[in-house]
């Protein structure tokens, strides 16, 4: 099962600079979720989007925002990146009902230098 | 607060013999648990949830409320069983997303 795909794969940006990411989830999964994950981390939780609306934000500054489309679409954007920016961003989703199991994208490896 | 410790980094078994996975939680009421694995150069994905008590690959994970653990265990461990494997906590501090531990890193040898 794919389901979840995210672009693009790898990115190279400049401290300061701005950087939109992509995910597009199955049809029906209406719950998305973004993720950091750095090198030799887990995953940390950004932000959540249900139905449009944020519903949902861990401990991340709000030059890390996102949208999220009627089309089962998302991005997530960083404003003024910085050099701890640089990990690998996650897009996850699922439906509302159900288990609450996450399908998860193969990431967005994003370098700031 | 809501959290998830992995005490080990790596944990490294070999061939045949039993593996356990440990994995403690802090959560106020009942927890819904998961655990994901990543194999090398793949996505993140399910391996089990708690709540449907199925065994996956051979893998089982019980809820331990009393010890707030929920250890991942399997008797006999394969060299594809390799991975990176992700305890995660569905936390209702954030409209019900992943809370995920820092991950062990299982490596079966022959």
């Amino acid at each position: 099962e794919t389901g979840v795909t995210q672009s693009p794969t790898h990115l190279i940006k400049t401290r300061g600079q701005q950087v939109t990411l992509r995910c597009s989830s199955q049809s029906g999964h209406n719950t998305v979720s973004w993720y950091q994950q750095a090198l030799g981390q887990g995953p940390q939780f950004i932000f959540q989007y249900y139905r449009e609306e944020e519903n949902g934000r861990g401990n991340f500054p709000p030059r890390f925002s996102g949208l999220q489309f009627p089309n089962y679409s998302s991005e997530l954007n960083v404003n003024a990146l910085e050099l701890d920016d640089s990990a690998l961003y996650l897009c996850a989703s699922r439906a509302t009902s159900g288990h609450y199991g996450y399908t998860f994208g193969s990431g967005t490896r994003l370098t700031v230098v | 607060a809501q959290r998830v410790t992995q005490p080990e980094k790596l944990l490294s078994v070999f061939k045949g013999a039993p593996v356990e996975l440990k994995c403690n939680y802090s959560y106020s009421g009942s927890p819904e648990l998961f655990w994901y694995v990543q194999y090398s150069r793949q996505r993140l994905q399910l391996l089990l949830r708690h709540i449907s008590r199925e065994s996956i690959k051979g893998f089982t994970a019980d809820l331990n409320k009393g010890e707030t653990s929920f250890h991942l265990k399997k008797p006999f461990a394969q060299e594809e069983d390799s991975a990176m494997y992700y305890c995660a906590l569905l936390s209702t501090n954030s409209g019900y997303a992943l809370n995920f531990g820092k991950g062990t890193s299982l490596l079966v040898t022959p």
